[in-house]
């Protein structure tokens, strides 16, 4: 059974500070994918990590999808209130069903 | 990327009634899933719908609690049978990617309550 571990799983930091959350897996995904969720809505598709090694800026934030393609991170750079929410990382299954693994999800509060 | 209208968007049931969840998207897909959330927890799937076959439960869920129709390929519909109040979560319904977006995206979500 393919698993995500995902850390930390409550984050509560000042405006401006940086952060990185954590996926890990002892499972190989074909892609990570990080969702960002607000309460009253649906997880939104942040970014597709593929290849291992890669790396994808989206302004203030980086992905990083490992060699091996079994972990992947989100590093917040300055964070702003705005960047407050529920972070999930979810990966591709083996089975290619377009089933997707979700991580625990980390909770996210930026206080200004 | 697709737009998925969901609704209800919530809803307070008295137990032991059913509630159907309707989940309209606005290009054709081939899979849809429904998913349950504990709020500001992780989303366990509940099955996969695809349009002329049944619908795969995942282990834990069956046909006679959550029923689920797909008669074409923009929507698809989750029932939650006898509820119960262990039944009070929110319901996501989703799509993967579509037009060559590789990513999945979510309808808004069904906020139930069982009482």
């Amino acid at each position: 059974t393919q698993l995500l571990e995902q850390s930390p799983q409550f984050l509560s930091i000042q405006e401006g500070e940086n952060l990185t959350v954590y996926c890990n897996s002892s499972s190989v995904f074909s892609s990570l994918q990080w969702y960002r969720q607000e309460p009253g809505e649906g997880p939104v598709l942040l970014v597709t990590v593929v290849t291992g090694g890669e790396v994808k800026k989206l302004k203030r934030l980086t992905f990083q999808f490992g060699d091996a393609r079994k972990d992947s991170s989100l590093h917040i750079t300055a964070a702003q209130p705005g960047d407050t929410g529920l972070y999930l990382c979810a990966g591709d299954g083996s089975s290619n069903t377009g089933k997707l693994i979700f991580g625990q999800g980390t909770t996210l509060q930026v206080k200004p | 990327s697709a737009v998925i209208s969901q609704k209800p968007s919530r809803d307070i049931c008295q137990r032991g009634t059913s509630l159907t969840i309707q989940c309209q998207v606005d290009s054709q897909v081939t899979m849809m899933f429904w998913y349950r959330q504990q709020p500001g927890q992780s989303l366990t799937l509940i099955a996969t719908a695809n349009q002329g076959s049944e619908a795969t439960y995942e282990s834990g869920f069956v046909i006679d609690k959550f029923p689920i129709s797909r008669p074409n390929l923009t929507f698809s519909t989750l029932t939650v049978s006898n509820m119960s109040p262990e039944d009070s979560s929110i319901y996501l319904c989703s799509v993967d990617g579509v037009l060559g977006v590789y990513g999945y995206t979510f309808g808004s979500g069904t906020r139930l309550t069982v009482v």
